[in-house]
């Protein structure tokens, strides 16, 4: 158990709808990441969190949006669902800003299935 | 922007042969190289990690390699196991204002008892 916690576990929705995945990170960690892994593919990072703000970008798109909350978990949103956000999605969490300081601790991971 | 490109994408070792995957990053200002361990259905977990101050880190039956000058750097499995088989990503990241970890697409290993 890495202490980062994902919710819900599993989802399944239809194309259009909107969702909000919830994320925990370990106590005392202010780093927020967010990965998207499709069937078989590699870890795309969407966005980074730290301390509430926003602090870096990847290939997240304009549908997606995500914040980070005052007691430091983090929502990430998808709205106008396609197909394609069919996806495994996983928060990790670290102490630091700077991802090259510290180990990233994942959480289990949100399985979004779009129908 | 960064890129890390891993290789190869599939590996089948005998149990107890060695496993090399290799990548490679395209920013010069990387450095720090984390290796995860993803199993299937499960999350994925740092297994080493290496820093642009060091050529190479150990530990048991796991190594890292980096060289710098031709932005390449490899994990070595010796003595592999079935537990060992799973996914491993390479990353790369570049302190100071990238914010970013970028990971390379796997490698799947499978070893055969």
């Amino acid at each position: 158990d890495s202490g980062v916690t994902q919710t819900p576990k599993h989802l399944i929705t239809a194309t259009g709808q909107r969702v909000t995945l919830r994320c925990s990170p370990r106590s005392g960690d202010l780093s927020v990441y967010w990965y998207q892994q499709s069937l078989d593919q590699g870890l795309q990072f969407l966005i980074q969190y730290y301390n509430g703000e926003e602090r870096a970008k990847g290939n997240i798109l304009e549908r997606f949006s995500a914040q980070q909350f005052p007691d430091l978990h983090s929502e990430l949103n998808l709205s106008s669902l396609e197909l394609g956000d069919s996806a495994l999605y996983f928060c990790a969490s670290s102490a630091y800003l700077d991802p090259s300081y510290n180990e990233q601790f994942f959480g289990p991971g949100t399985r979004l299935t779009v129908l | 922007g960064e890129n890390v490109e891993q290789h190869p994408s599939t590996l089948s070792v005998q149990e107890g042969d060695s496993a090399v995957i290799k990548c490679t990053y395209s920013d010069s200002a990387s450095n720090y190289f984390p290796w995860y361990k993803q199993e299937l259905g499960k999350r994925p977990q740092l297994i080493i990690d290496i820093r642009s101050n060091v050529g190479e880190k150990k530990d048991q039956r796991i190594a890292v390699t980096l060289n710098k000058t031709a932005k390449h750097f490899s994990l070595h499995i010796t003595e592999t196991q079935p537990e060992d088989s799973a996914v491993y990503f390479c990353a790369a990241s570049a302190s100071g204002g990238y914010n970013k970890l970028i990971f390379g697409a796997g490698t799947r290993l499978a070893v055969h008892p």
